[in-house]
């Protein structure tokens, strides 16, 4: 079956560093969501990717999705604390349910 | 967009025992998930649910241990039966709603503990 993988597990960088995690499909996509999960709170939505080699941003984040639609990434500019959590990846291949990925928690310390 | 109230928040049972978690939509919809998420773990996606027709559920999951009941469009419950300590795990309930795009919402959880 379809699977998601993740990188990196774990990422602790300083505040105002930079930090990026990747989401790998082992089937195209149809599409893929990106949710982000703070500690002790539930998944939230934060953006859906449907084009191939599309590129959608949101202040300090930027979502890729890749040209074989196979892959995806975040990118978050000059992080801060308020962006601690665990950011998921979902990806739904066609007519499947969304899987999600195994995420990655990141640490941002002050 | 959606919001669901989902109880209890957490419980503490013996094991053995069974737990009924309660999902309610403020909206209707046409498919609830049910997700265990392991601590520190992703989300697993246990089962879907439809109104009116029985659950489907993902490789590992089976009905007897979690069946689920969908009476109406916006209400939902998942029994975990015959507990284990295997089965302390946070469990969610999750809807999906299409508009512009899809989007999934979620209950707050269920942080269950098997003693």
């Amino acid at each position: 079956g379809q699977q998601v993988m993740q990188i990196p597990q774990y990422q602790h960088v300083q505040e105002g560093e930079d930090f990026t995690t990747y989401c790998n499909s082992s089937t195209t996509l149809s599409n893929i969501q990106w949710y982000k999960q703070r500690p002790g709170g539930h998944p939230v939505f934060l953006i859906q990717l449907v084009k191939s080699g599309e590129v959608k941003k949101q202040k300090r984040l930027t979502f890729q999705f890749g040209e074989a639609k196979k892959n995806s990434s975040l990118h978050i500019t000059a992080t801060q604390t308020t962006d601690v959590g665990t950011y998921f990846c979902a990806g739904q291949g066609y007519g499947q349910n969304f899987v999600f990925g195994p995420g990655t928690r990141l640490s941002v310390l002050p | 967009s959606a919001v669901i109230s989902q109880k209890p928040s957490r419980d503490i049972c013996q094991r053995g025992t069974s737990l009924t978690i309660q999902c309610q939509v403020d909206s209707q919809v046409t498919m609830m998930f049910w997700y265990r998420q392991q601590p520190g773990q992703s989300l697993t996606l246990i089962a879907t649910a439809n109104q009116g027709s029985e659950a489907t559920y993902e490789s590992g999951f089976v009905i007897d241990k979690f069946p689920i009941s969908r009476p109406n469009l916006t209400f939902s419950t998942l029994t975990v039966s015959n507990m284990s300590p295997e089965d302390s795990s946070i469990y969610l309930c999750s809807v999906e709603k299409e508009g512009a795009f899809t989007e999934a919402f979620f209950g707050q959880g269920t942080r269950l503990t098997v003693v």
